[in-house]
């Protein structure tokens, strides 16, 4: 268990719908990346939050967006879905923001979105 | 812009058997970080190792060894005596230093191991 969690673990939606997806850093840990897995992009990042502001932006689609909330949970908000947007999507979350040796990623067990 | 180049994308072995995933990475920074990541059929990504820029050492773990080649821009990993529960994906990634240190991940390796 890495101390990361992920709601909800499974979502089943339409096209055209929006979601929200929940998650909830390790203790002490100020620094969230999303990250997308699909089957033909592979993983890739998608967008950095650090102790609630945006840091760094990856391919991330202008339907979707995020936010780090005072608590230090993030939310993704997805909308307009498309049958292409059905992926697993990640939660990592770290010490700080940027890279340092004991500034490991620890990844949450994901959201497997379904669009339908 | 960095890259992660998992050339071989589906391994079959069977058990005992020793197998190597290669990895190739590309990046202008003198300082990062290389790791490998296994997604068992469960779904969840669980970190391995970690390696930065500086030190080359091999290293071992049990079963699992990885060799780190700057020369090569290579850091393979090795299972020794491949077990049915190896069978995974397996990634690797690369970090660099700087404004925020995202991973960027290989396309993975589908290792199966068959008994």
């Amino acid at each position: 268990d890495s101390g990361v969690t992920q709601t909800p673990k499974h979502l089943i939606t339409a096209t055209g719908q929006r979601v929200t997806l929940r998650c909830s850093p390790r203790s002490g840990d100020l620094s969230v990346y999303w990250y997308q897995q699909s089957l033909d992009q592979g993983l890739q990042f998608l967008i950095q939050y650090y102790n609630g502001e945006e840091r760094a932006k990856g391919n991330i689609l202008e339907r979707f967006s995020a936010q780090q909330f005072p608590d230090l949970h993030s939310e993704l908000n997805l909308s307009s879905l498309e049958l292409g947007d059905s992926a697993l999507y990640f939660c990592a979350s770290s010490r700080t923001a940027v890279w340092s040796p004991y500034n490991e990623q620890f990844f949450g067990p994901g959201t497997r979105l379904t669009v339908l | 812009a960095q890259k992660v180049t998992q050339a071989q994308t589906e391994i079959s072995v069977v058990e005992k058997e020793d197998v190597t995933l290669d990895c190739v990475y590309e990046t202008r920074d003198t300082t990062y970080y290389l790791f490998w990541y296994k997604q068992p059929p469960s779904g969840e990504l669980v970190f391995l190792i970690r390696r930065n820029s500086f030190d080359e050492q091999n290293e071992i773990s049990g079963r699992y060894s990885w060799n780190f080649q700057k020369s090569t821009s290579s850091f393979n990993f090795t299972i020794t005596a491949s077990q049915v529960v190896d069978s995974a994906v397996y990634f690797c990634a690369l970090s660099i230093t700087g404004a925020n240190s995202k991973l960027t991940f290989g396309k993975g390796i589908t290792l199966s191991v068959r008994p």
